[in-house]
């Protein structure tokens, strides 16, 4: 079964630093897509990302970037220049052609001032 | 464009009862997924749909729930006779999958929030 695997349930970060979030995957399958999401307090996940197998460079959007390491299976997200406004819920998750999304358990990630 | 819809954002109910959820998903959104959160928990997939169509049901999804989208665009998700471990928070999602590709963003309401007392 295609798996998704967090390692760090919580984080502190200093506004303004740079911030990574682990996000390994097991899968045979060579087509898939990889997503992070945010999930404030408030409840709504919120889509910040999405990289594909196929894709040859790393996906960026904003202040987000995903590195994603294809032979390690690995896609981390990297937020730079951290606002206390990042503080929230943050999941990875696999999906498999026009399918289901397969989440990990989130990272709870907060930002000190 | 609106954002997906959720009604109720929060339902209290006491077990034995049926409650019904609503979602309304983007307009022009082919594909609506339901899934389940609880509590320090990743979101689990329950069902989804691509217009009317339901494509895919999880066995977490017991003889007591049900979902439906009737015309192509809002589902109701029913639990019937409700129990404790039903509580959760529902989340509903929809995209425009386009066909035979992997990149299928779905973009998610603010969920429902269900206490069974």
């Amino acid at each position: 079964a295609q798996k998704i695997t967090q390692t760090q349930p919580g984080m502190f970060v200093q506004e303004k630093e740079a911030v990574t979030l682990d996000c390994t995957y097991d899968t045979s399958d060579p087509s898939y897509g990889l997503f992070w999401y945010k999930q404030p307090s408030s409840g709504e996940m919120i889509f910040l990302i999405y990289q594909g197998s196929y894709d040859q460079q790393n996906a960026t959007e904003g202040r987000y970037s995903l590195n994603f390491q294809k032979a390690r299976k690995s896609a981390n997200l990297v937020i730079s220049a951290s606002q206390l406004g990042d503080s929230a819920m943050y999941f990875c998750a696999i999906s498999f052609g026009n399918e289901k999304l397969t989440f990990g358990t989130g990272t709870r990630l907060t930002i000190i001032p | 464009d609106t954002g997906v819809s959720q009604d109720p954002r929060h339902k209290i109910t006491k077990r034995g009862q049926n409650v019904t959820f609503r979602c309304d998903p983007i307009s022009e959104h082919n594909r609506l997924y339901w899934y389940r959160q609880t509590l320090g928990q990743g979101p689990e997939f329950l069902t989804y749909f691509q217009n009317e169509a339901q494509l895919e049901k999880s066995r977490l999804l017991s003889d007591r729930f049900s979902a439906e989208r009737p015309k192509g665009s809002f589902s109701t998700l029913e639990i019937q006779r409700t129990e404790q471990g039903d509580s959760a928070m529902y989340l509903c999602a929809s995209s425009l999958a386009p066909a035979g590709e992997v990149e299928n963003i779905q973009y998610f309401g603010a969920g429902t929030r269900l206490s069974v007392l």
